[in-house]
């Protein structure tokens, strides 16, 4: 069975530019997270969807970041525009039953 | 709200000693909780995890024992080689808290010599 799958897997833009990640869960699996790990620290929620529909996106800084789920499978999480400390791992997670979750590579984002 | 705390690092142990990685919770409800890995360039890999009090988690070695007197799932490993040198991450959900998200902790850095 394919894992949860992210792209790219590593990116360097400059500041004020926008930037895009995707993520394709594992098959099956409902509810899709994307999380922000910042450098020697634990992943932190940014959104939470069950299906097509975000339950929670109480930590996503809405004046510059947004993301969609269309048809409840894969997910794009966008930032425009980018600043210095949105510099972090960006990783994607799913599960099936919402209490085990299965992470990604993550993405490797670089602001200069 | 909810939190985990765990003990930080780095660590450095020699191959074949006895690991403990203390991690402590606070939730407003009954969490399950995880303890996850991670490799350099990958994203975390599920470790093991326990849903209930008294639940025993394990796999490759390590072990953790969900201890709700004492809120705590402190994971051991009787005796650690060099490929256990990872990131290890204590972590929490809590549907009853009003999410079901993971809760973090800031993860313990782990250095095994042969």
């Amino acid at each position: 069975e394919a894992g949860v799958v992210q792209s790219p897997r590593y990116k360097i833009i400059e500041k004020k530019q926008p930037v895009a990640f995707w993520c394709n869960p594992i098959s099956g699996h409902n509810t899709l997270y994307w999380y922000r790990q910042n450098l020697g620290q634990g992943p932190e929620l940014l959104i939470r969807y069950e299906n097509e529909e975000a339950v929670d996106d109480s930590q996503l800084p809405k004046d510059r970041f947004s993301a969609e789920r269309l048809k409840g499978v894969d997910s794009t999480l966008k930032i425009q525009p980018a600043e210095l400390g949105d510099s972090a791992v960006y990783l994607c997670a799913s599960s099936l039953d919402s209490r085990t979750q299965y992470f990604g590579p993550g993405t490797r984002l670089t602001v200069l | 709200g909810d939190s985990v705390t765990q003990m930080e690092g780095p660590v450095t142990l020699s191959e074949e000693a006895f690991l403990t990685i203390n991690c402590t919770y606070t939730a407003t409800g009954y969490p399950s909780l995880f303890w996850y890995v991670q490799y350099p360039g990958e994203g975390l890999q599920l470790l093991l995890k326990a849903t209930k009090a008294d639940d025993k988690g394990s796999n490759k070695g390590f072990e953790a024992t969900y201890r709700k007197e004492t809120t705590s799932f402190h994971l051991e490993k009787g005796s650690v080689q060099v490929s256990d040198s990872e990131v290890y991450y204590c972590a929490l959900s809590d549907p009853q808290g009003g999410s079901e998200k993971l809760v973090f902790g800031k993860g313990m850095k782990l250095t095994v010599n042969p």
